[in-house]
């Protein structure tokens, strides 16, 4: 089946500095999702790409759709202690027939540590 | 977006026993999908609940482990069933909007 691996696996960073993360894929995506995880939540959805070389901010969110729609990454700007949690990327295959499961892929997540 | 609750939040549970796990949407969705997310992993799908229709179930996960109701527009459960500890984990649902997916809270479950 499809396999997202997504990096890095975690990561410890002071307050201030910016943050990158990546999603490489050995499928085609039609869409790339990236969302957040807090302890005790659920995820909650940040950013959703739907075109090859789409970039979307989201505040100091920015994440971009790869050219060969196989990979995907998310950049935190200026980091806040809230900042902190974990970040998952989410590949969906969307059946172009209109039938079957809008399933998502997810990546491992990347565990995100803010020091103030 | 949607507003999307689960009942219980957790529970702990007895080895041999089942429990059933609610998701309420605030809005008429068509999609709504399973999750199972186990301690310091990712994210797994059980299964799609489209209302009016069976439950389809992915790979490793099987009705019978798994009920899935789907009532309504704005409603599913989930049983899991015959439970043992490996069963302890989150449960999430969540539903499906112009292709974007919105999750619950969670139901996070112990199995002793």
């Amino acid at each position: 089946g499809q396999q997202l691996n997504q990096s890095p696996q975690s990561m410890f960073i002071q307050e201030g500095e910016d943050v990158s993360m990546n999603c490489t894929s050995s499928s085609i995506f039609n869409t790339w999702l990236w969302y957040k995880q807090e302890p005790g939540e659920g995820p909650v959805l940040l950013i959703a790409l739907y075109k090859a070389g789409e970039l979307t901010s989201n505040g100091r969110l920015t994440a971009q759709f790869g050219i060969t729609r196989k990979d995907s990454f998310l950049n935190i700007s200026a980091s806040i202690p809230s900042d902190v949690g974990i970040y998952f990327c989410a590949g969906q295959s969307i059946p172009y027939s209109g039938a079957g499961s809008y399933q998502l892929t997810f990546g491992k997540g990347t565990k995100l540590s803010v020091i103030p | 977006s949607a507003v999307i609750s689960q009942k219980p939040s957790r529970d702990i549970c007895q080895r041999g026993t089942s429990l059933t796990i609610q998701c309420q949407v605030d809005s008429q969705v068509t999609m709504m999908f399973w999750y199972r997310q186990q301690p310091g992993q990712s994210l797994t799908l059980i299964a799609t609940a489209n209302q009016g229709s069976e439950a389809t179930y992915e790979s490793g996960f099987v009705i019978d482990k798994f009920p899935i109701s789907r009532p309504n527009l704005t409603f599913s459960t989930l049983t899991v069933s015959n439970m043992s500890p490996e069963d302890s984990s989150i449960y999430l649902c969540s539903v499906d909007i112009s292709y974007e997916q919105y999750f619950g809270p969670g139901t996070r479950l112990t199995v002793t």
